[in-house]
C-alpha cells in the first residue's frame, strides 16, 4: 500500500519567512495529493491540493509543487505569519480510494 | 467544500460504558465516510470506511465489535465505543467524500473522547 513520508517534523520559522514541508509516497499511481491544516482541537482543513497532471500550483501565500518521477511533493508558505502556526499533513490517494497521511509538521511562526 | 459537523465535540465517561459519536455532512451528500483516530502530537490513523447502506470496512487491528459504526444514511454516520477502556481515549476525527470528485475528503471538527 500507500506509504507517505513527511520532514520536518518540526519547523520554526522568523514572522516573514518562508516554510517548506517535503513529502515522499511509494505509490507512483496516487494521483492527488492534498495538504491539511490542523490547529490545536481542530479537524484538518484543507489548504491546497495538487494532482497528478500538474506540476505546481499556487495560491495566495501557499504554493505545491509535485515531482511525479520523483515521487515527491512540497508545500511552501510564503511570508509567514504567526497565524500560519499550526500541525500540517500531507497526504497521497490513488483515485477513489483510501487516503495516506505523513506523520505531519508542527510548524511555529515567531513573531 | 463540504460542512461536517460531529457531535459531541468532548465526551468524558467511565469504564465500560458505550458513546456514540456522530457525524452529519450539513450540505453534502456523502457517499463514503471515514473515520479517523489521533493520538496526541500523531498524525490521523484510518480507522474504518463506510459506504452508505453498506458495512464498514475496518482497517487492519481495528476491532469492529468494539467500534461499531452505522452509515444510515448519505449525511449521517455514527461511531460507537463499545466497553470503553481508557486506552480507546483519543481524538475521534470524520471525513466525507462524495461522488463528484471521488478524491476529495473534508473532515470534521472531531471528538475528543476520555475514559476515566
Amino acid at each position: 500500500g500507500e506509504n507517505v513520508e513527511q520532514h520536518p517534523s518540526t519547523l520554526s520559522v522568523q514572522e516573514g519567512d518562508s516554510a517548506v514541508i517535503k513529502c515522499t509516497y511509494s505509490d507512483s499511481a496516487s494521483n492527488y495529493f492534498p495538504w491539511y491544516k490542523q490547529e490545536l482541537g481542530k479537524g484538518p482543513q484543507l489548504i491546497i491540493d495538487i494532482r497528478s497532471n500538474v506540476g505546481e500550483k499556487k495560491d495566495q501565500r501557499i504554493a505545491v509543487t509535485l515531482n511525479k518521477t520523483a515521487k515527491h511533493f512540497s508545500l511552501h508558505i510564503t511570508e509567514t505569519q504567526p497565524e500560519d502556526s499550526a500541525v500540517y499533513f500531507c497526504a497521497a490517494s490513488i483515485y477513489n480510494n483510501d487516503m495516506r497521511f505523513g506523520a505531519g509538521t508542527r510548524l511555529t511562526v515567531k513573531p | 467544500g463540504a460542512v461536517v459537523s460531529q457531535h459531541p465535540s468532548w465526551v468524558i465517561c467511565k469504564s465500560g460504558t458505550s458513546v456514540k459519536i456522530e457525524c452529519r455532512s450539513l450540505d453534502f451528500q456523502a457517499t463514503t465516510m471515514f473515520w479517523y483516530r489521533q493520538f496526541p502530537k500523531q498524525s490521523l490513523m484510518l480507522m474504518a470506511t463506510s459506504n452508505e447502506g453498506s458495512k464498514a470496512t475496518y482497517e487492519q487491528g481495528v476491532e469492529k465489535d468494539k467500534f461499531l459504526i452505522n452509515h444510515a444514511s448519505l449525511t449521517l454516520s455514527t461511531l460507537t465505543v463499545t466497553s470503553a477502556h481508557p486506552e480507546d481515549s483519543s481524538f475521534y476525527i470524520c471525513s466525507v467524500k462524495g461522488s463528484y470528485n471521488v478524491n476529495e475528503q473534508f473532515f470534521g471538527p472531531g471528538t475528543r473522547l476520555t475514559v476515566l
